[in-house]
């Protein structure tokens, strides 16, 4: 199926570092979203992206909607252990017969104290 | 407010075997979705229902999986018979009708041996 491309694939980083990962696509999406996805359990939205060129923050996070609908990053600022999971990006259309979620391949996050 | 419950967390069988998942939305959600996350990458659509409707299986493999969701609120995926590939989580989400405000569970996680 299809699938986003999602980088870096993974991160070893110190605590209090910052973090940029990004996400692209060929294809054009309405909406762009965010999950953290720690063991054992299911991707949790962090942010949710719905405009071209928008930015939103989320506390530590920021994210952003590519000007082309076809890329979005997500950064966090001043990283603590308590971030460590897998991040994915995840492209959407809705309305109609559309609805389903593109997810990328996720960025596998690990910080250092 | 519960979120989405699916049961069992996770479960081992035999090839060949049959194996089913239950998912119960969240109350009010008219969209179920079933995804499948194979180890290393993104969560990947099965199917979506629309209240009881099967909008988009176009991604299910339907020689030996089937999904029912007969008065519209909860769902079940079965397989018969699995084989190894079908080592995976499963999750299942909802989301009110047009895709906003996905939500996950915390997944089925089948191993096939």
């Amino acid at each position: 199926g299809q699938q986003l491309n999602q980088s870096p694939q993974s991160m070893f980083i110190q605590e209090g570092e910052d973090v940029s990962m990004n996400c692209t696509s060929s294809s054009i999406f309405n909406t762009w979203l965010w999950y953290k996805q720690e063991p054992g359990e299911g991707p949790v939205l962090l942010i949710a992206l719905y405009k071209a060129g928008e930015l939103t923050s989320n506390g530590r996070l920021t994210a952003q909607f590519g000007i082309t609908r076809k890329d979005s990053f997500l950064n966090i600022s001043a990283s603590i252990p308590s971030d460590v999971g897998i991040y994915f990006c995840a492209g959407l259309n809705y309305g109609g017969s559309q609805g389903n979620l593109i997810f990328g391949k996720g960025t596998k996050l690990s910080v250092k104290p | 407010e519960a979120g989405v419950v699916q049961s069992p967390r996770y479960k081992i069988i035999e090839k060949k075997q049959p194996v089913a998942f239950w998912c119960n939305p969240i109350s009010g959600h008219n969209t179920l979705y079933w995804y499948r996350q194979n180890l290393g990458q993104g969560p990947e659509l099965l199917i979506r229902y629309e209240n009881e409707e099967a909008v988009d299986d176009s991604q299910l493999p339907k020689d030996r999986f089937s999904a029912e969701r007969l008065k519209g609120v909860d769902s079940t995926l079965k397989i018969q018979p699995a084989e190894l590939g079908d080592s995976a989580v499963y999750l299942c989400a909802s989301s009110p009708r047009g895709g906003h405000g996905y939500t996950f569970g915390s997944g089925t996680r089948l191993t096939v041996v």
